[in-house]
């Protein structure tokens, strides 16, 4: 059971709009900032969102971040065929004091 | 550009004790705000951290397994280790080191993660 709750899985088209949520509560994302990665099989996580909503070098615009009280969102716009991964989000925790992630999101490009 | 990997036993028996390096470059686990973290993954099951040590020597470790990890960092090898004692099946999982670029901050960078076996 993880800490911050995703959809386990997403879908779209090519070329559409999709918005993967994760949620959390005050001491995480309410009080923190929150990341997200994406993972494809058999690769290490790569970080698509850093401080809610900044993006590191590299990392299309496509992406973006968002967060509203004790939820975040990622969204992909233009979706693409080579955007078919696990997505999932993390937060710090205060009370346990290190961080938190979501269960995952597997996005589905149709 | 920041590069972890993973590396120890793929195989483990139960009450074991397991040892895990993390080899890294890219930054230096001495600069100010640096950190390394371990996190895993059971099979089908969700991530869950394990420990944490800073530059300075902060280490913290998850509640639910404080009394059986151990974290320590070599700063002139670019290495971190990780221990954990008394290894039982449900510690099957895929073992990830990670880059922290601060305190109070998820990971960033990852290593491609090794997977650890406990069975008799």
């Amino acid at each position: 059971q993880s800490v911050l709750t995703q959809p386990p899985s997403a879908s779209g088209t090519p070329g559409q709009r999709v918005t993967i949520s994760c949620s959390g509560s005050t001491p995480n994302i309410g009080s923190n900032y929150v990341y997200w990665y994406q993972q494809l099989p058999g690769t290490a996580p790569k970080l698509l969102i850093y401080n809610t909503n900044q993006r590191p070098s590299g990392v299309p615009d496509r992406f973006s971040g968002s967060k509203s009280g004790t939820s975040a969102s990622l969204a992909i716009s233009g979706l693409r065929s080579g955007d078919e991964a696990d997505y999932f989000c993390a937060s710090w925790h205060d009370t346990l004091s290190g961080p938190v992630f979501g269960g995952g999101t597997k996005l589905t490009v149709l | 550009q920041i590069t972890l990997k993973e590396s120890g036993p793929t195989l483990m028996k139960p009450t074991q004790t397991l040892t895990l390096t993390c080899t890294f470059s890219g930054f230096s686990l001495s600069t100010s705000g640096v950190g390394v973290g371990w996190i895993r993954q059971p099979p089908g099951k969700a991530l869950e951290w394990l420990a944490l040590i800073y530059w300075d020597d902060d280490k913290r470790y998850s509640p639910s397994l404080n009394s059986r990890l151990t974290v320590t960092k070599d700063t002139s090898k670019n290495q971190v280790v990780l221990t954990m004692t008394n290894m039982d099946p449900v510690d099957t999982a895929t073992y990830y080191c990670a880059h922290m670029s601060g305190k109070w901050l998820p990971p960033a960078y990852w290593g491609r993660g090794t997977l650890v076996t406990v069975s008799s």
